[in-house]
């Protein structure tokens, strides 16, 4: 079967760090997606991790721990367009199985 | 065109009647995937095609729905005898290939509402 956590719902001030956590266990995994989306816009890629560690893009970073079935995404210098929804997505080989997605809102 | 498009953007329909959802994915993209975003909920998986393999139909909820891919491109989604708990938004996303690593993107969805 498919479990994937996330909290449901996270509050930030902006300019500060926020992680959002993801814990999974699947029957399968081949990597870790985490997608971006906002109220009434489709999910946008943000990064992807198949080998354990850090992946740094700019002001997200994503980390991956296969042994112990965990995944972060970190934001840094939050801004306010960064309120949306943060979803964790593992893939199984083909398609890509979600969690219910984190709401992120960043306040002044 | 550059991205995954989907029609209509906005269908409301009454409990009862057959709603068909139409999606053109990226240009080259061998895999397309259906999705289904209930409000406050995660994106449950529907159904799956690559290349000119059997469909994995593993995601669908009832044989109501049911779905082809014509061509290898454009795809339709179709549900016979909607009811109220078939609304939601219906995303549809393609991807380069359907093995490990290929990030899919996503179209901007079809939102169904029944009445």
């Amino acid at each position: 079967g498919q479990n994937i956590d996330q909290p449901t719902e996270m509050t930030a001030t902006e300019g500060a760090i926020v992680q959002i956590n993801c814990t999974y266990q699947t029957s399968g995994f081949n990597g870790l997606f985490w997608y971006q989306q906002h109220a009434g816009e489709a999910p946008t890629f943000l990064s992807y991790n198949v080998l354990d560690g850090l992946e740094e893009k700019g002001r997200f970073s994503s980390f991956l721990s296969r042994s112990k079935g965990y995944s972060y995404l970190l934001l840094k210098e939050l801004q306010m367009k960064d309120s949306a929804s943060y979803l964790c997505a593992v893939d199984s080989g083909y398609a890509l199985n979600f969690g219910k997605g984190t709401s992120l809102l960043v306040t002044p | 065109g550059a991205g995954v498009s989907q029609s209509p953007s906005n269908k409301v329909t009454e409990k009862g009647k057959d709603v068909e959802l139409r999606c053109d994915p990226i240009s080259g993209h061998t895999a397309l995937y259906w999705y289904r975003q209930s409000l406050g909920q995660g994106l449950e998986f529907l159904i799956y095609f690559q290349g000119n393999s059997a469909p994995d139909k593993s995601g669908l909820p009832s044989d109501r729905f049911s779905a082809e891919r014509t061509g290898g491109s454009v795809s339709t989604l179709t549900i016979q005898r909607t009811q109220q708990e078939d609304s939601a938004v219906y995303l549809c996303a393609s991807s380069l290939g359907g093995g490990t690593g290929n990030t899919i993107y996503f179209g901007e969805g079809s939102w169904l509402t029944v009445v």
